[in-house]
């Protein structure tokens, strides 16, 4: 596709439900991101993929945060047992390379309210 | 404390108008300063993106200005259009460092 892709745009979650969203970054990108922003705010960092590679999920808020990209493409983020707080926009961005100035473009986002 | 402080929070100018963005920044050492245009429901999109020795650059009506040494940086909208209407975000990367620091952003509303 021409950019990156999420899904679903919108997602309602009872509390304690679990619950997948996807990404699809831009063909060829080798660093995935996903971000977490509430409303009003800048995205904060969830995680980092390089290829398949987790390298860095120190953004995740609680080990009900799980994340995978196993062939180094689609991306998933997990959030099990949703809480309240899980409510926000989560966005996925793709960059071609790994060096920083690298542009990530970024997709539109995810929408969970938790309920 | 966030390393990236923008202001205002939120304006509101006429159609037409021009209006200037301000970011501050604290973050070390220095990669790149980005802002980012961010349309309801949508995600950012970059706009520009600025190195330490770059003063300026500009994207049509947006022109982003950066002062290394004060670490301030400006985005200024020439000519406003209704489709302006967006939060801008600024966004500073440290040197070999991917993550990105982000400001909370301005929003910026058009009216006719």
């Amino acid at each position: 596709g021409a950019g990156v892709s999420q899904s679903p745009r919108y997602k309602v979650a009872k509390r304690g439900q679990d619950v997948a969203l996807r990404c699809d970054p831009i063909s060829g990108h080798v660093s995935l991101f996903w971000y977490q922003q509430a409303l009003g705010q800048g995205p904060e960092f969830l995680t980092y993929f390089q290829n398949e590679a987790q390298l860095d999920k120190s953004g995740l808020p609680s080990d009900r945060f799980f994340a995978e990209r196993p062939e180094g493409s689609v991306s998933t983020l997990k959030i099990q047992r949703t809480q309240q707080e899980d409510s926000a926009v989560y966005l996925c961005a793709s960059s071609l390379e790994v060096v920083a100035k690298n542009i990530q473009y970024f997709g539109a986002g995810t929408r969970l309210s938790v309920l | 404390k966030n390393q990236v402080e923008q202001s205002p929070q939120s304006l509101i100018i006429l159609e037409g108008k021009n209006c200037t963005l301000q970011c501050n920044y604290t973050v070390s050492p220095f990669s790149n300063l980005r802002w980012y245009k961010q349309d309801t429901g949508r995600g950012p999109v970059s706009l520009t993106i600025m190195t330490f020795s770059e003063n300026t650059k500009s994207n049509g009506r947006y022109t982003a200005t950066l002062d290394a040494d004060t670490k301030q940086s400006s985005l200024h909208i020439t000519a406003s259009q209704l489709s302006d209407s967006a939060s801008y975000i600024c966004v500073v990367s440290a040197l070999n460092d991917y993550k990105l620091s982000f400001g909370a952003g301005t929003t910026v509303t058009v009216r006719a």
